[in-house]
């Protein structure tokens, strides 16, 4: 299994709150991403990195940031969190070849009330 | 637009045969993966296809027709631990590394 780690597991906020969420990875893969899950949507993507320092925004990026200052670690910032924001977060890694397949994170269950 | 359609639930015998189906509209082509999801757990990686044709992996098998837009999940001797969500993804023309997902195929297996 690929090496990633994801913190917390589980949290509760209230909103309006800030709340951030890290994943570190072992692999010294370039590219990192960060995904949530709904019902009904599937895995959609937040903010994705292609190396350190080096970020773009996904399909769902409004009300999150994400910054990566190391290659190890990529952190998604929830800035004032909302209900809407309710979900399953996952980290996922890919590396710089062949099908670049991703690897996933054991994922956040974040709870915003 | 860009659009990856499954079937939302499918249910099946164990030790039967069962075919999960994934068509796809994207800005482009470069391979579609599939991946095995159980209730509360990470998705973990099955297949990858990126050339036409069928790619064979132990019970499980992957097809794809890129001018048919169209991939499928072969499973078969199933079990009861073959229970999960799959979720097909494509890489779409704009990125070598990015995927889209679609909503995924929750296939219950029964005794």
């Amino acid at each position: 299994d690929a090496g990633i780690t994801q913190s917390p597991r589980h949290k509760v906020t209230e909103t309006g709150t800030p709340v951030t969420l890290r994943c570190h990875q072992t692999e010294n893969h370039r590219y990192m991403y960060w995904y949530r899950q709904d019902p009904g949507h599937g895995l959609r993507l937040i903010h994705y990195s292609y190396g350190v320092k080096d970020t773009d925004k996904g399909e769902v990026s409004d009300g999150y940031s994400v910054s990566r200052s190391k290659t190890e670690d990529f952190l998604l910032t929830l800035e004032s969190a909302t209900s809407s924001q309710t979900s399953v977060y996952f980290c996922a890694i890919s590396g710089s070849s062949g099908s670049y397949e991703q690897y996933f994170g054991p994922g956040t269950r974040l709870t915003v009330t | 637009g860009q659009n990856i359609d499954q079937p939302t639930e499918m249910t099946a015998t164990e030790g039967a045969i069962v075919q999960i189906n994934c068509t796809y509209q994207t800005s482009g082509f470069n391979g579609l993966f599939w991946y095995q999801q159980h209730a509360g757990e990470a998705p973990t990686f099955l297949s990858y296809n990126v050339l036409d044709g069928l790619e064979e992996k132990g019970r499980f098998s992957s097809f794809l027709s890129r001018s048919k837009g169209y991939s499928y999940l072969l499973l078969k001797e199933l079990q009861m631990k073959d229970s999960a969500s799959y979720l097909c993804a494509v890489k779409n023309g704009d990125s070598s590394y990015k995927l889209i997902f679609g909503s995924g195929t929750r296939l219950l297996v029964r005794p």
